[in-house]
């Protein structure tokens, strides 16, 4: 059964870099693509991006000149930066499971979550 | 910039059918745009439902039924449970892009 867990700081100042990772266990981070996905308090659901397991990435038009994503597949884990973040950055932060990297279309897709974890941009 | 659109709130009756939809600022939803449905309650994550048009995961209820209708990405449940009070979400993709839907929060009543 995989499972996926957040971490990082929950505080983060303006203007400053969120960062987070999420890790991967019960299974491999290889064969899949792996998104963040963002809910600020209250409101819907924001799909940020999706990195590859070979480390190709597509960004949401909105963030992308903000956002950037990694993999380490040594360690099961894919990571989340944030740059330059303002109060309209705080949100619950998802990562999720996007699919085969090989075939997504072949299904399924963001089958997996994370618990989430709250970022709270705040001086 | 697309815009997906849900029904921000709808109400249904125990044992009664309802049917939740997804329209593309784009046009007409379409199989291209591989919907995806997602439940999701009060503090927790989303839960997936359907993905691709009417594909249901292994752990989705059989009342929970997806289709294209009218050009937009429908959801229709039947048999409504107290449970399935909660926050729909849709999920449509876009050459590369997914954009979810504003979320709909459906009542059972």
């Amino acid at each position: 059964q995989v499972q996926l867990q957040e971490s990082g700081p929950g505080l983060v100042k303006p203007s400053e870099t969120l960062s987070l990772t999420c890790t991967v266990s019960g299974g491999s981070i290889n064969k899949y693509i792996w998104s963040w996905i963002r809910q600020p308090p209250g409101k819907g659901l924001e799909w940020i991006g999706y990195i590859y397991d070979s480390g190709r990435t597509t960004y949401n038009p909105s963030l992308t000149s903000r956002v950037t994503m990694s993999v380490d597949t040594s360690k099961d884990q894919f990571s989340l930066k944030v740059n330059y973040v303002t109060a309209a950055d705080t949100a619950v932060y998802y990562c999720a499971r996007g699919g085969y990297s090989h075939a997504w279309t072949t299904g399924p897709v963001f089958d997996v979550w994370g618990h989430g974890t709250l970022v709270t941009v705040s001086s | 910039q697309i815009v997906v659109t849900q029904e921000p709130s709808l109400t249904v009756s125990p044992g009664g059918t309802v049917t939740l939809t997804c329209a593309s600022s784009a046009g007409a939803v379409t199989t291209g745009n591989y919907p995806n449905w997602f439940q999701q309650n009060p503090g927790q994550a989303p839960r997936a439902l359907i993905y691709f048009t009417n594909n249901r995961h292994s752990w989705t209820p059989a009342r929970f039924s997806a289709s294209l209708l009218g050009g937009k990405a429908a959801l229709t449940l039947s048999g409504v449970q107290p449970d399935d009070e909660s926050n729909y979400y849709c999920l449509l993709y876009y050459g590369g892009a997914w954009v979810f839907g504003g979320g709909t929060r459906l009542t059972v009543l």
